[in-house]
């Protein structure tokens, strides 16, 4: 089936460092990718939607210049968290959609910062 | 705005023990329902969905009925294994939308032998 490869899978990092999470597509071509993300017992939010070619969309209250999100081909979407900061450790995850309800998610990335 | 709440984890249980995971919903719309599972290591995958009230979705002996009337999808199994300790996730989402769900923070659960 189809199966989106998400890595890192942790990665630590110093504050006021950027750090790029990526997700490809490995048999498919994905021209749209959720970004979403989840604090602590708390649900995962969408923070964006990434289209191939095209800029990506946020959701109100995401940061578009903290969080770079670039889909420049069908098979790769990446996120970039700018000047991270520890109140952005988080754990980040991709979706690519498959048509009606489909979804295929990357494994996920625990982010955090110290 | 909509939004889905389920039971606190962790959730311990004996291999072949009752499974319940609760999850209630508030919507301002119709929405379709779902069941997400992670397994260690492993993405979100699609365990089951409801489209409409009433309906009741099922999958390797997991199920969840669609109850407006409680505004629930409670997700049941009847003897769970060793291989079934993952987190679950509850979700909503709509059709003819860009795609997005609405999910709820995610039960782990831990099956002993």
């Amino acid at each position: 089936g189809a199966v989106v490869s998400q890595h890192p899978s942790r990665v630590i990092c110093k504050s006021g460092t950027s750090v790029k999470i990526e997700c490809r597509s490995l048999d498919f071509q994905a021209t749209t990718m959720f970004w979403y993300r989840q604090f602590p017992k708390q649900s995962l939010m969408l923070m964006a939607t990434s289209n191939e070619g095209s800029k990506a969309t946020y959701e109100q209250g995401v940061e578009k210049d903290k969080f770079l999100i670039n889909h420049a081909s069908l098979t790769l979407s990446t996120l970039t968290v700018t000047s991270a900061h520890p109140e952005d450790s988080s754990f980040y995850i991709c979706s690519a959609p498959q048509g009606g309800y489909g979804y295929t998610f990357g494994s996920g990335t625990r982010l955090t910062v110290v | 705005g909509d939004s889905v709440t389920q039971m606190e984890g962790p959730v311990t249980l004996s291999e072949e023990a009752f499974l319940t995971i609760n999850c209630t919903y508030t919507a301002t719309g119709y929405p379709s329902l779902f069941w997400y599972v992670q397994y260690p290591g492993e993405g979100l995958q699609l365990l089951l969905k409801a489209t409409k009230a009433d309906d009741k979705g099922s999958n390797k002996g997991f199920e969840a009925t669609y109850r407006k009337e409680t505004t629930s999808f409670h997700l049941e199994k009847g003897s769970v294994q060793v291989s079934d300790s993952a987190v679950y996730f509850c979700a909503l989402g709509y059709s003819g939308n860009t795609g997005k769900l609405i999910f709820g923070q995610g039960t782990t659960l831990q099956v002993k032998p």
